[in-house]
C-alpha cells in the first residue's frame, strides 16, 4: 500500500464545476503540499500546510491531521485548471530523514 | 528573484556511460532536493543537501549521487547509467530543511534519455 493515495487518478470536468481532489496518507507527517504540475514537467507549490485550511484564489486546500486526509478543491474550474495535482507529505516518522513522499497525482482535465 | 535552474535540460546518453545535472537554487535558500519522475513511479525523492552536507536519502542504488558547494549550487550524478534511469529529474530550493517543512520551489528539470 502505499504511503500517500490520491484519489481520483483522472478527473473530467465542464468550465464552472466545483472540482475536488482527495488525498489520504498513513504516515506521521509535518506538513502536507499539494503540488500542480503541467505538461511539460514545471511543477508549481500550490500549497503548504500542517492543520486548518488555505485558500488562493479559487483554490482551497484542507487538512484533517486526526483522519490524515486532505482534499483541493477548485471552484469556478477553467481550462487553464487542467494539469496534473499531486499531494506530497513530509514525512516525519522515520527519525531524523524528513522527506517528501508523492502521490500519484490526479490528472484534471477541464473542458470548455 | 530569479527561480530555480537546472542544466541542461535535456540529455542524451548510452548505457554505462555516467551523467551529471546541475542545479542553481533561488537566492538565499540554502537547501536543494532532488527527485526523480517516471510515469510508472512518479515522483520519488532522492537526496537533500543543505550547508554542503547530505541531509536526507531515498531509496536509490550508490550509483546515484549528489555533491553542494559554498554556494549552494548543487549537482548530481549517476555512473554506469541503466535504461531504467531515463526520467525528469527534478531539483527544488527551499531556504531551510528539519522537521520544520519549508515550501518548496522546483525547477524545470532535466530530462534524461538512456538509450
Amino acid at each position: 500500500k502505499n504511503e500517500v493515495e490520491q484519489s481520483p487518478q483522472n478527473l473530467t470536468a465542464q468550465e464552472g464545476e466545483f472540482i475536488t481532489i482527495n488525498c489520504s496518507y498513513s504516515v506521521g507527517i509535518s506538513a502536507l503540499h499539494w503540488l500542480q504540475q503541467h505538461p511539460g514537467g514545471g511543477i508549481v507549490s500550490l500549497f503548504m500546510l500542517s492543520s486548518g485550511k488555505k485558500k488562493h484564489g479559487r483554490l482551497i486546500a484542507t487538512i484533517n491531521i486526526q483522519e490524515k486526509h486532505s482534499s483541493l478543491h477548485i471552484t469556478a474550474s477553467h481550462p487553464r485548471d487542467s494539469a496534473v495535482y499531486i499531494c506530497a507529505v513530509r514525512d516525519n516518522s522515520g527519525g531524523s530523514n524528513y522527506k517528501l513522499t508523492f502521490g500519484k497525482g490526479t490528472l484534471l482535465t477541464v473542458n470548455p | 528573484k530569479a527561480g530555480v535552474t537546472q542544466t541542461p535540460r535535456y540529455l542524451i546518453k548510452t548505457r554505462g556511460q555516467q551523467v551529471t545535472l546541475s542545479c542553481s537554487p533561488i537566492s538565499g535558500h540554502r537547501s536543494v532536493s532532488w527527485y526523480q519522475q517516471t510515469p510508472g513511479q512518479g515522483l520519488q525523492f532522492l537526496f537533500e543537501y543543505f550547508s554542503e552536507t547530505q541531509r536526507n536519502k531515498g531509496n536509490f542504488p550508490g550509483r546515484f549521487s549528489g555533491r553542494q558547494f559554498s554556494n549552494s549550487r548543487s549537482e548530481m550524478n549517476v555512473s554506469t547509467l541503466e535504461l531504467g534511469d531515463s526520467a525528469l529529474y527534478l531539483c527544488a530550493s527551499s531556504l531551510g530543511t528539519g522537521p520544520v517543512s519549508y515550501e518548496q520551489y522546483f525547477g524545470p528539470g532535466t530530462r534524461l534519455t538512456v538509450t
